[in-house]
């Protein structure tokens, strides 16, 4: 079965500092990537996926992720976060070729300090 | 605009009622997914549809029912049987029965009085 663990509950950052988040899967095979965004009482925003190619993906809001196969991660950065960066996020990861279901992560809650 | 919408925003349910929670997409998408939010917890399946008139469970169905008559619509109903409903309940939505990007409505939040 397909996991997702995001090591980090919480991360605070300073605004204009460097962000990146964690994200590790498990699944046997080639697996499709994604990484959403939530602000607080809101849905899931898409942010940037990874089905295949190349392994550095760029997404919305100046987001990008890097698929390493061999550390089995998929990690999410940005060169200067914004206070409005502020919100939860999760990564979720699908069986390439399966039926739909994904697999979240419990989310990283980043909070960003002035 | 297309999209996902969801009602109520809030939901309140009295012990033993039945309270059913409305998912609506005009995306012409197949597949259509429950999730139940708890903090800490992050996403959790409840049931999908990848076709009309036809369900799956997901990781956590019991309490919950579904159904799928239209191809636009996939209701939630919460019985009394879930004893523990509060949470937020998210709709989600993919244009195949394939791994594809899911896109979320709004969320509704269900409180128990």
């Amino acid at each position: 079965a397909q996991s997702v663990t995001q090591p980090d509950i919480h991360i605070t950052v300073s605004e204009g500092a460097s962000l990146e988040l964690r994200c590790n899967y498990s699944y046997g095979a080639t697996p499709y990537l994604f990484w959403y965004v939530q602000s607080p009482g809101q849905g899931l925003q898409l942010l940037l996926k990874y089905f295949s190619g190349d392994t550095l993906v760029q997404g919305i809001k100046g987001f990008e992720a890097e698929f390493k196969r061999s550390q089995s991660s998929f990690n999410l950065r940005k060169p200067s976060v914004h206070w409005s960066d502020a919100a939860e996020y999760f990564c979720a990861v699908g069986a390439v070729g399966g039926y739909s279901t994904l697999t979240f992560g419990k989310g990283t809650m980043l909070l960003v300090s002035p | 605009d297309g999209g996902i919408t969801q009602s109520p925003k809030y939901l309140f349910r009295k012990e033993g009622q039945n309270v059913t929670l409305s998912c609506e997409q005009n995306l012409n998408h197949d597949a259509m997914y429950w999730y139940r939010q708890d903090p800490g917890q992050g996403l959790r399946l409840i049931y999908y549809s990848q076709i009309v008139n036809d369900f799956q469970k997901g990781d956590i169905a019991e309490g919950y029912s579904v159904s799928r008559e239209k191809k636009e619509s996939f209701p939630l109903t919460v019985t009394s049987a879930q004893k523990n409903p509060t949470a937020f309940y998210l709709c989600a939505s993919t244009q195949t029965d394939r791994v594809g990007t899911q896109y979320f409505g709004p969320g509704t939040r269900l409180l128990v009085l």
